[in-house]
């Protein structure tokens, strides 16, 4: 079955680490998303990518990377520099531009 | 900028109608979309509304209406199953990214 998986479901990191978010998805989607969420909140968009090679920078890109090497491929690394990390993410892919997106399970991150 | 208001809550009774608004502030967009999203879950797709008007999916329909900034999703015949967080989310022309609204929580009472 085609999907998005994201790997781990929950991950636990002490504050100033590094620590990075896969996803993965066979889609065959050029486009892919890095979302983010918080308690009771919506989505708010950190980077997405249209193409392989090439990404944007969403609305708080602040203290996160991406890399697009592969096009199945989105690894969100979340840095040191974020002053506020834990919360849920969502990766997503997207086909044309009438398609809907389709997300992952998501990584509930908590740093301590 | 773009943004999308949404009511942050609505409580409904089971086998009732409700509706839940979006109004937007956006330039250029593709369409008008709705997702569900269940606690503690990922968010899944329930409707897109490319053209003004009326689409419907069983229990679900969902309107737009560019001239007015505004869209709604209508859900008939409420199920238990149906609590749960609802986002509406504009395509934009600029980069084929969604921009998502706050969301708006369900609650289905029996």
């Amino acid at each position: 079955d085609g999907g998005i998986t994201q790997s781990p479901k929950y991950l636990f990191r002490k504050e100033g680490q590094n620590v990075t978010l896969s996803c993965e998805q066979n889609l065959n989607h050029d486009a892919m998303y890095w979302y983010r969420q918080d308690p009771g909140q919506g989505l708010r968009l950190i980077y997405y990518s249209q193409i392989v090679n090439d990404f944007q920078k969403g609305d708080i890109a602040e203290g996160y990377s991406v890399s697009r090497e592969k096009k199945e491929s989105f690894p969100l690394t979340v840095t040191s520099a974020q002053k506020n990390p834990t919360a849920f993410y969502l990766c997503a892919s997207k086909g044309d531009r009438n398609s809907p997106l389709h997300f992952g399970n998501g990584t509930r991150l908590t740093v301590t | 900028g773009q943004s999308l208001e949404q009511p942050s809550e609505v409580t409904a009774v089971e086998g009732a109608i409700v509706q839940i608004n979006c109004t937007y502030q956006t330039s250029g967009f593709y369409g008008l979309s709705w997702y569900q999203q269940h606690d503690g879950g990922a968010p899944t797709f329930l409707s897109y509304n490319a053209l003004d008007g009326l689409e419907e999916t069983g229990r679900f329909s969902s309107f737009l209406s560019r001239s007015d900034s505004y869209g709604y999703l209508l859900l008939q015949e409420l199920q238990m199953k149906d609590s749960a967080s609802y986002f509406c989310a504009v395509i934009l022309w600029y980069g084929n990214k969604l921009v998502f609204g706050a969301g708006t929580i369900l609650r289905v009472k029996s």
